[in-house]
C-alpha cells in the first residue's frame, strides 16, 4: 500500500515562526499535494506539485510557499505563522488521475 | 473554491439501514471520487467513477452519475457502526488539469447509531 508520511500529528508554533510541515510518499507518485481544512469550509488546495521542482498555486496560496526538491518530498512552509493559520493539514499523492493517498494529517496550532 | 455540493449536512441512521448521499457539481469532469474521513485522521480513497460511467460497486457501496445533472450518489447498503465518519466527493476537472487536481465539497457526516 502506499504511504504518505507527515511528519508530526500535532504541531503548537508561536506567531511569527517559521514552520515546517513535511511530507513523504514512498511509491514513486508523481502528483503531491498540501489541503487545509477547517470546519465549514471543508478541504482547501494550498499548494499542488505534478513533478519535482515544479509548483502551482492552489485556492489559498497567501503565507504559503512549497519545496519539492526530490520526487518523494513535499515540504509546506508558513513563512511567518499566523494565528488564522491554525488549521489541520492535509498531504496527499497520486498517480496520473487516480484517487489520492492521503497522510494522517497535521492539527497545527498557532499560538 | 468548492466544486462539488454534498446532501444532506448531516445524517443519522440506525445501523442496518442504508445511507444515502448525494453530490451536485457546476463544471464537465473527467471522474468524480468518494474519499472517507474518520474524526480527525486523513481521507481515505474509497471509489472512483469516470465521466463516462453511470455506476459503480464496491462491496457495500454503491456509486451512480449523473453527468447531465452534474450530481452523484453515494450509497452505503446494510450500514454498521464502523461506518460512521464523514463523505467527501471530489472532482477532477476536464479543463486543462495537469496535476490531477480534486476540488472537494463539504462533506456529509454520517452517524450509524448501534
Amino acid at each position: 500500500d502506499v504511504k504518505v508520511t507527515q511528519s508530526s500529528r500535532y504541531l503548537v508554533k508561536r506567531t511569527g515562526e517559521k514552520v515546517f510541515l513535511e511530507c513523504v510518499q514512498d511509491m514513486d507518485h508523481e502528483n503531491m499535494f498540501w489541503y487545509r481544512q477547517d470546519p465549514g469550509l471543508g478541504l482547501r488546495l494550498i499548494y499542488f506539485s505534478y513533478d519535482v521542482k515544479m509548483k502551482e498555486k492552489g485556492d489559498i496560496p497567501e503565507g504559503y510557499s512549497v519545496s519539492r526538491e526530490k520526487k518523494e518530498r513535499f515540504s509546506l512552509i508558513l513563512e511567518s505563522a499566523s494565528t488564522n493559520q491554525t488549521s489541520m493539514y492535509l498531504c496527499a499523492s497520486s498517480f496520473r488521475n487516480r484517487g489520492y493517498t492521503f497522510g494522517s494529517g497535521t492539527r497545527l496550532t498557532v499560538v | 473554491s468548492q466544486q462539488g455540493e454534498e446532501d444532506p449536512q448531516a445524517l443519522s441512521i440506525q445501523e442496518g439501514e442504508n445511507a444515502t448521499m448525494n453530490c451536485s457539481y457546476k463544471t464537465s469532469i473527467n471522474n468524480l471520487q468518494w474519499y472517507r474521513q474518520n474524526s480527525g485522521r486523513g481521507l481515505v480513497h474509497l471509489i472512483l467513477i469516470r465521466s463516462n460511467e453511470r455506476e459503480k460497486h464496491s462491496g457495500r457501496l454503491r456509486v451512480t452519475l449523473d453527468t447531465s445533472k452534474k450530481s452523484s450518489s453515494l450509497l452505503i447498503t446494510a450500514s454498521r457502526a464502523a461506518d460512521t465518519a464523514s463523505y467527501f466527493c471530489a472532482t477532477d476537472a476536464a479543463v486543462n488539469n495537469a496535476g490531477n487536481m480534486l476540488t472537494f465539497g463539504g462533506g456529509t457526516r454520517l452517524m450509524v447509531k448501534p
